[in-house]
């Protein structure tokens, strides 16, 4: 059972480009969360989704981001005209089922550099 | 609500001595609590985790961590420390009614020859 992937792995955008990002969930697991690491900082909860349905993007910025995890294919991360601020490794985890005792499982994550 | 405080944000023991990374928490519901752990460069590994069973929990590699409800802490011990226990270690609660888990800041471990 492959574990949770995430391409790719390293991103290189100039600012005002757009970046897609991609996390395929392990195999039987519906939930798709995610995470973005700043540099020298923790995890920051970002967005939480189901099939075709974002259920909390609490922590998503207000502009330029969006999530979507359709009901074929892989969960996308999208960052519109990025800046450097949104440099940073951005982690995508998946579960299961939404119960607090299921473990999130994490991609290798992907490592943007905005230029 | 819920939160995680990582009280250490740099640990330093020497090879073949305990190591002890410190978390507290707080949170208004009966929480799922896990310990992972980041190498440089890489992704996150689960450690171990805490679900209402076992108060205390043993993981991978020799860690384990004990669940304190009255003191509200998860510490992360490992009897004796190895260079490749070098990494960031990063506590997490997790809420029951949704899917978001909140993540402290980090322990960053080195350990010395």
């Amino acid at each position: 059972n492959a574990g949770v992937m995430q391409n790719p792995r390293h991103l290189v955008r100039r600012r005002g480009q757009e970046a897609r990002l991609r996390c395929s969930p392990m195999k039987g697991h519906s939930h798709v969360y995610w995470y973005r690491q700043l540099p020298e900082e923790g995890l920051k909860f970002m967005v939480y989704l189901q099939k075709e349905n974002i259920i909390d993007e609490s922590g998503m910025p207000k502009e330029r981001f969006s999530a979507e995890f359709p009901k074929e294919g892989p969960s996308i991360l999208r960052i519109q005209q990025v800046v450097r601020g949104d440099s940073a490794a951005y982690f995508c985890a998946s579960s299961p089922a939404t119960l607090s005792q299921e473990t999130q499982y994490f991609g290798p994550g992907t490592r943007l550099l905005v230029l | 609500a819920q939160s995680v405080t990582q009280l250490d944000s740099h640990v330093s023991v020497s090879e073949g001595t305990p190591v002890l990374l410190r978390c507290n928490y707080s949170s208004s519901y009966s929480p799922s609590l896990f310990w992972y752990v980041q190498h440089p460069n890489k992704g996150l590994q689960l450690l171990l985790k805490y679900t209402s069973a076992a108060t205390l929990v043993k993981g991978i590699n020799g860690f384990e961590a004990e669940f304190k409800k009255s003191e509200t802490s998860f510490h992360l011990t490992k009897p004796s420390a190895h260079m490749s226990d070098a990494a960031e270690y990063f506590c997490v609660v997790s809420d029951p009614n949704a899917g978001k888990s909140t993540f402290g800041d980090g322990t960053t471990l080195t350990v010395k020859p």
